[in-house]
Formats: structure tokens, sequence, C-alpha cells
């Protein structure tokens, strides 16, 4: 029951391209900008992508994110196991007047 | 280089409360609004609160207005949350993050620590 809808999983085997998809409204997606964050199994989250499309130090250009409307994207390219992680997006409500996230991806690397 | 320790975590009942503290190091604490997301057990990631940089402004999720209180001590570079009226779904790592500026809406905000685990139980 998260503001934002995201596939609870997506796969892929090494070198494919991934993306997952991060569905919301207009007070939120709509309205504001999005980010992306990565948490690799046992860790911290940490920022991954913000405004839209703009990587964090660090991030690999692997990583592209997009919006469109309602919607924004993350996608991964030429997959690596050290990807498998989960993927929240986040972004304002400004209905809400609060920040809301997806309810995350599991990204397995097959 | 930005440190977010976080502290304050532990066991305590229902009803009870507890305070938790963010200390800050590699940044001009005042500069940047700070926020509190949470992460129950098995589960994704929620949005607590957030205070902007010099204090004047809060916003709280849904799920925790009227129970916690953000405030922050730029005098210290400190981040707390005093919790009240703890709730069994209130059972989480606590992560503190700063934001990219001292306004604390929009834009994006940055997690650092490694979080503290608060846990209510009887």
């Amino acid at each position: 029951q998260s503001v934002l809808t995201q596939p609870p999983s997506a796969s892929g085997t090494p070198g494919q391209r991934v993306a997952i998809s991060c569905s919301g409204s207009r007070s939120n997606i709509g309205s504001n900008t999005v980010n992306w964050y990565q948490q690799l199994p046992g860790t911290a989250p940490r920022l991954l992508i913000f405004l839209n499309n703009q990587r964090t130090s660090g991030v690999p250009d692997r990583f592209s994110g997009s919006r469109s409307g309602t919607s924004a994207s993350l996608a991964i390219s030429g997959l690596q196991s050290e990807d498998e992680a989960d993927y929240y997006c986040a972004t304002w409500d400004d209905s809400l007047s609060g920040w809301v996230f997806g309810g995350g991806t599991k990204l397995t690397v097959l | 280089e930005v440190q977010l320790v976080e502290s304050g975590g532990g066991l305590v009942q229902p009803g009870g409360s507890l305070r938790l503290s963010c200390a800050a190091s590699g940044l001009t604490f005042d500069s940047h609004a700070m926020t509190w997301v949470r992460q129950a057990p098995g589960k994704g990631l929620e949005w607590v609160s957030s205070i902007s940089g010099v204090g004047t402004r809060t916003y709280y999720a849904g799920s925790v207005k009227g129970r916690f209180t953000i405030s922050r001590d730029n005098s210290k570079d400190t981040l707390y949350v005093q919790m009240h009226s703890l709730r069994v779904e209130d059972t989480a790592v606590y992560y503190c993050a700063k934001y990219h500026s001292n306004v604390a809406e929009r834009g994006w905000f940055d997690p650092r620590g490694q979080g503290t685990l608060v846990i209510v139980s009887s």
C-alpha cells in the first residue's frame, strides 16, 4: 500500500539491461523530481539517482533514471552480479507535504 | 567526508518513549535540512520526519504525527527525534539523512549512517 508503485521483483542475466518502474500521481511524481535508492543486502540504503537522472558520485553510468508524466524508471545496463540489491524510488508529495517511497524492487542477477 | 552516526535505539515497551540522536560531521550542519527514515524488519523504506536547516520548519509522516518530535541542535551538529507512545509497528531501523540544501522539502536526501534499531515489544 505504498503511495508509489514498484514491481516487487525484477531479474536479468549478466550483461542484460533491466528497467524498474515507479508509478505515482500528479501530486508526487507528476509535480516533483524522483530519487532512487539502492540497498545492498545487509547494508544501509544509499542515494543512487537524484533529480530524476543525476547519478551520485561513484555510481557507474550503467545506471540511468528518467521521469515522464506520473511515472519514473531506473534502468541498469550491462547488469553485474554486484547490482543485486533492493531499489526504491522516492519523491515529495505536495498533497501529503511529505516524502513517499515505492515499496521497493528486489533485483536478482541470475 | 560526511559522516552521520545514529544512536539511542534499544528495546522499549509499547507506550514507552525513546530519543534517537544523529551526530553529524564533515559538513556545515546548519546548511542542511535533515530527515529520519525507517525500515521495519523485512520491509521497505518509510519516511518519518524532516526538519529545516535552522529548525523552524518540521514535517511528519501521518503514522507518527503527534507522537514523534524532530529537533536539532546546530551548536552540537546533532539531530534528534523524540518518540512517545511507541507502538509495536514502530519497530524498525532508523536512519538519519542529510538534504542537499537547508530546505526540508523536495530535492533529495542522502542517508549516510548505519542506522539504530528500535524494538517495541513487551
